[in-house]
């Protein structure tokens, strides 16, 4: 059963240009969602968690520039700018927080290659 | 600073035999430690996880050994399988703090040779 939708899938982003990502919660028993990305080396790095509509943070991080906002109880979005090196983002979804809720679920993920 | 180290980076075994990935960690409130397991091209999946109540997690093949005083797990999977070759990862997360948030280990990459 597929809880997540990401869009798009993956994206050639020219270097200076800004990037939209979108999520879709498909199951609303997994509330909690969340942002982490993917180097080019493997490496994941959580980057967000926002739980409510209206939510928003930004970070920046070696290679990336990061806007999330949770616009509705099922959506997620990421603006990913200045971006200098490929990367692939992930939205994951969990229940709540302790317990078994604790498991996150991850999305299939967008990857972005810089121009 | 990386709080969660994997060792080893890249693992090959024959089929049949024991695996064992290595996972250490430094926050001492770290109070969930999930695996999950990436194939190439896919998103990782939570493979098994266990609480620091728990020193032993087993699920069919794969068991978590967890050492608390030495802040170290280990995942062994017996009688290995071509498709248990994946990237593993261990992780890491505090419920009282930065809620949601998973650390992860750099991964161990495992190939089971036939």
């Amino acid at each position: 059963v597929t809880l997540l939708e990401q869009n798009p899938r993956w994206r050639l982003v020219p270097r200076g240009q800004a990037v939209n990502l979108r999520c879709i919660l498909k199951n609303s028993q997994y509330p909690w969602m969340s942002w982490y990305q993917q180097d080019l080396q493997k490496q994941l790095q959580w980057l967000f968690t926002l739980r409510s509509p209206g939510d928003k943070e930004v970070k920046s991080l070696p290679g990336a520039d990061y806007l999330a906002t949770r616009v509705t109880d099922t959506e997620l979005r990421l603006q990913v700018a200045n971006m200098s090196q490929g990367r692939t983002l992930y939205c994951t979804c969990s229940a709540g927080l302790g317990g078994h809720q604790d498991t996150q679920y991850f999305g299939p993920g967008t990857r972005l290659l810089v121009l | 600073q990386q709080q969660v180290r994997q060792s080893p980076q890249s693992l090959t075994v024959w089929e049949g035999e024991t695996a064992i990935l290595n996972c250490s960690y430094e926050d001492s409130t770290f109070d969930y430690f999930p695996w999950y397991w990436q194939f190439p091209r896919e998103s990782p999946a939570l493979l098994i996880a266990i609480r620091p109540v728990s020193n032993k997690k087993e699920d069919g093949r794969f068991t978590i050994f967890f050492n608390k005083r030495e802040k170290k797990l280990s995942l062994h999977i017996t009688d290995s399988q071509p498709g248990d070759s994946a990237t593993y990862f261990c992780a890491a997360s505090a419920r009282n703090y930065n809620q949601g948030k998973l650390i992860f280990g750099q991964g161990t990459k495992l190939s089971i040779k036939p």
